[in-house]
């Protein structure tokens, strides 16, 4: 397998813009978490899905923000319209359902929002 | 709100010293903490998954003890080399029935040639 992808790896975008980020788990892997990082708070959990299903996105910072995972192997998450301080890296990470099995974090993508 | 902390925030050790930093959280409800490895520039690894009271797990220099009744673990390298230079991350998850990781801030190590 060759990992959780993401895509754009950088994305540079005018304020207002929308913007969609999209991750591919690991084939099999039941959990699909989305993290933000900033210098601020280090890595944050926006949202995760449990057999694409959401299951809490209070990390979700405001009605900008949505995320989706329309099959196992799909998710988008998207910023509309996008403001600077939305700049950071973006994560997908994976993992099984067991809980004692780590997640497996994508490469990221660098948004920044000028 | 769980509260993960690690400590310190940052550490820099001369080159083949040994060196150990700390991740605080909640003793109450645990299930399992796990240790990540963050090079610059690349993504989170895995090093390790604990969930046992008293665990000790050890790869290569690198090893990891667990007290959960106190609520901490400790991360311990030995013989530090350049290339163990990386952010530490350690995710807590709670017993509560759902899979949320919840991370604190890293330790961000960085060795001394």
């Amino acid at each position: 397998d060759a990992g959780v992808i993401q895509s754009p790896r950088h994305e540079v975008t005018e304020m207002g813009q929308e913007v969609t980020l999209r991750c591919k788990p690991i084939s099999g892997h039941d959990y699909l978490f989305w993290y933000r990082q900033t210098m601020m708070r280090g890595l944050e959990l926006l949202i995760y899905f449990n057999n694409n299903v959401p299951i809490d996105d209070s990390g979700m910072p405001e009605d900008r923000f949505s995320a989706k995972m329309p099959n196992a192997s799909f998710s988008t998450l998207k910023i509309q319209p996008s403001e600077p301080r939305d700049s950071a890296v973006y994560f997908c990470a994976s993992s099984l359902v067991r809980k004692n099995t780590e997640a497996f974090f994508g490469q990221g993508t660098r948004l920044t929002v000028v | 709100i769980l509260n993960v902390e690690q400590s310190p925030q940052s550490l820099h050790v001369q080159e083949g010293d040994s060196t150990n930093f700390t991740c605080s959280f909640p003793s109450s409800n645990f299930y399992a903490l796990h240790w990540y490895r963050w090079e610059t520039a690349k993504s989170p690894e895995a090093l390790f998954v604990m969930t046992l009271n008293g665990d000790e797990k050890k790869k290569g220099r690198i090893s990891a003890t667990l007290n959960t009744k106190e609520g901490y673990s400790y991360l311990y390298i030995k013989g530090s080399q350049p290339e163990d230079s990386a952010t530490y991350l350690c995710a807590f998850i709670s017993n509560f029935g759902n899979e949320k990781l919840t991370f604190g801030t890293g330790t961000r190590l960085t060795i001394i040639p």
